[in-house]
């Protein structure tokens, strides 16, 4: 069966540097996600991506954050600078169609440890 | 988006069916009923969903009340691998909507 996949697994980074995380999403699929969940806390949206654009961001996606789609199966979240408060396991998703009310397949997320 | 309340948690035994309730008091006409689960260290995974008739698959059913406003989700005979926060949303007939996720319901399986 088809799995949104995500790289790596695990990321430790110091405070100040930039990382990609990085997501390849189901192939047939058009909208694209990034989620973050804070240890102990809720899934909390980021950020939703269609026809390569941004499509709705929360307010958490500030300018810090950058997404793309580079090359037509990779999807990329981008923190430029970052702090101890964005340490989080990072989800991607992705949906194949918008209506009626499309289900959204997770990957197993990436841990972003910030020292 | 309308809201969800389910309960904080819930204990069942292992091979023994789970029920899981959501209210949704607030439901409009086009929100669908989804349900995901969260299993330790993993992502969301979608179970399932429904509109206005109950739902069967292989992970689960769901029952939908007549008014909408409240649904179950059924488990039909728990195992361990069914301890996880399973979460009720709403999902709007809209274009690309996000999920917005709640606490949840945190299942906890007795051997």
């Amino acid at each position: 069966e088809p799995e949104v996949t995500q790289t790596p697994s695990h990321q430790v980074t110091q405070m100040g540097q930039e990382v990609i995380l990085r997501c390849v999403p189901i192939s047939n699929h058009l909208y694209f996600y990034w989620y973050r969940q804070i240890l102990g806390q809720k899934v909390e949206f980021l950020v939703s991506f269609y026809n390569n654009e941004i499509s709705e961001k929360s307010e958490i996606f500030d300018d810090q954050f950058s997404v793309e789609r580079p090359d037509g199966s990779n999807f990329t979240l981008k923190i430029r600078s970052t702090k101890l408060e964005d340490s989080a396991m990072y989800f991607c998703a992705s949906s194949d169609k918008d209506r009626p009310a499309p289900v959204a397949d997770f990957g197993s997320g990436t841990r972003l440890t910030v020292v | 988006d309308a809201k969800t309340t389910q309960p904080n948690s819930m204990e069942s035994n292992e091979e023994e069916p789970v029920h899981l309730p959501c209210n949704h008091s607030t439901i409009s006409g086009t929100d669908y009923i989804h349900w995901y689960r969260q299993l330790p260290s993993q992502g969301p995974e979608y179970v399932i969903h429904g509109l206005t008739s109950n739902v069967n698959n292989r992970m689960a059913s769901l029952a939908i009340a007549e008014d909408r406003k409240s649904s179950t989700l059924i488990l039909h005979r728990a195992t361990l691998r069914d301890a996880a926060v399973y979460y009720c949303i709403l999902r709007r007939y809209s274009s690309a909507s996000k999920i917005i996720f709640g606490s949840g319901t945190r299942l906890s399986i007795r051997p």
